[in-house]
């Protein structure tokens, strides 16, 4: 999308931790998502943030916001084979009450033994 | 059981036809959702609905016509079709106005040839 932008391509050894980073335009926007897609498959929602926190963490996931650079990132400890996917962000912004998602391209992440 | 069902998961069909794909959700949500996922997996909405009423129409020709019988269903017709069509459809649904993100259908793809 063209308010979400991400890297497109992330390769990580097995056992290391990935950080997958995207950027909004939206201040306004309250919530923020990543989403799992892997092959084949619809989008399965990870984890989200509220905008007015700045990390929240979920086993081996933690999220990290910057709201003054309008930066969020995702990252995965531990790596696993099974983390190959691609990971999308999105937003949703209040004055859109219906709960449209703006999301990125994608970041194609490869897990490597 | 599947919480957003999609049918068919693959479609083939020449230029010039018409053909629908059917979306069901089972969650009790009051919104669903159609996406279109391009060739470089690029997500964009198409429409909303809540509760059987149009609530998103984003720039999409009008060869694309969505239906919802009841809350339930979101089904998507699309008449004389392009090659340009070509995609994989997704179909999501959420509660009203939430914060917790869509669950999705595990998509369509539809290939004119």
């Amino acid at each position: 999308g063209e308010d979400v932008e991400q890297s497109l391509f992330l390769s990580v050894r097995e056992g290391d931790s990935s950080v997958i980073n995207c950027t909004y335009t939206d201040s306004s926007s309250t919530y923020l998502y990543w989403y799992k897609q892997e092959p084949g498959a619809g989008l399965q929602l990870l984890t989200y943030i509220f905008s007015n926190m700045d990390m929240k963490q979920d086993q081996r996931l933690t999220v990290l916001l910057n709201k003054k650079d309008k930066h969020l990132s995702l990252r995965i400890a531990d790596t696993q084979t099974g983390d190959s996917a691609i990971y999308f962000c999105a937003e949703s912004a209040p004055t859109d009450s219906w709960g449209k998602l703006q999301f990125g391209a994608g970041t194609q992440v490869v897990v490597t033994p | 059981d599947t919480a957003v069902s999609q049918t068919p998961k693959y479609l083939v069909t020449q230029m010039g036809n018409d053909k629908s794909i059917k979306c069901e959700q089972n969650l009790g949500h009051d919104t669903m959702y159609w996406y279109k996922q391009d060739s470089k997996k690029f997500l964009k909405i198409m429409f909303s609905y809540n509760n059987k009423e149009l609530i998103i129409n984003e720039t999409v020709p009008n060869r694309f016509s969505p239906k919802s019988p009841d809350k339930a269903h979101l089904n998507l017709h699309i008449n004389s079709l392009e090659l340009g069509d070509s995609a994989v459809y997704f179909c999501a649904s959420s509660p009203p106005k939430s914060s917790y993100g869509y669950t999705f259908g595990s998509g369509t793809r539809l290939t004119v040839v």
